[in-house]
């Protein structure tokens, strides 16, 4: 079965710092990956996708099918982007997304 | 387009009553899924439906949990004889054809307690 584990549950960094969110995923086939946020008191919208290899907000992920990751990463932190991070995968024309248990971002000013 | 409305927001039970939870997608959309979220955890998925039909239910628990999808109306989520453990937040998400599960808008949640 799917499995996507990220390791932090709370991740703290100073404003202009560079911020990496960690996402491993177990799946045996051809997964589509994507990273959700929620910010304070709004719902859970959808950041990227690892086929559109877009960059949204100044954020970028890249899947690593070899160490089976796919990574969030900002060079430079922002107040606003403290928030919950999700890392999903939903397995090759599926339906259902499988999330990890969530990355809590706090950026101090 | 008002989004995904879940209502209500919150909604306290207390162990062995019912509880109904409603999900009314964006318009246009005809997919509905709904995903459990319990304190500490992330989201984990339940129910996927199409209008009148379940198409996959292999996250919902055996028992006391059921959900529906009208032709007419929002999506119903019911729990019976409510536990504990059944205290959560319930997220409904639609997406507006097949293939496009990436394309899952959510709603803001209901937060069930049970006393």
């Amino acid at each position: 079965a799917q499995r996507v584990t990220q390791p932090e549950k709370l991740l703290s960094v100073f404003k202009g710092a560079p911020v990496e969110l960690k996402c491993n995923y177990s799946y045996s086939g051809s997964p589509e990956l994507f990273w959700y946020v929620q910010y304070s008191r709004q719902r859970l919208q959808l950041l990227l996708r690892h086929i559109s290899r877009e960059s949204i907000k100044g954020f970028t992920a890249d899947l690593n099918k070899g160490e089976t990751s796919f990574h969030l990463k900002k060079p430079f932190a922002q107040e606003e982007d403290s928030a919950m991070y999700y890392c999903a995968l939903v397995e090759a024309a599926g339906n259902k997304l499988t999330f990890g248990g969530g990355t809590r971002v706090l950026v101090k000013p | 387009n008002a989004g995904v409305m879940q209502n209500p927001r919150h909604l306290v039970r207390r162990r062995g009553q019912e509880a109904r939870l409603r999900c009314s997608p964006m318009k246009g959309h005809s997919h509905v899924y709904w995903y459990r979220q319990l304190p500490e955890e992330g989201l984990k998925f339940m129910v996927y439906l199409q209008k009148e039909n379940i198409i996959d239910e292999s996250g919902m628990p055996k028992e006391r949990f059921s959900a529906e999808f009208p032709k007419e109306g929002p999506s119903i989520l019911r729990i019976q004889q409510v536990v504990r453990g059944d205290s959560a937040a319930y997220f409904c998400a639609s997406s507006p054809r097949t293939g496009t599960s990436y394309e899952q808008y959510f709603g803001p949640g209901t937060r069930l307690t049970v006393t």
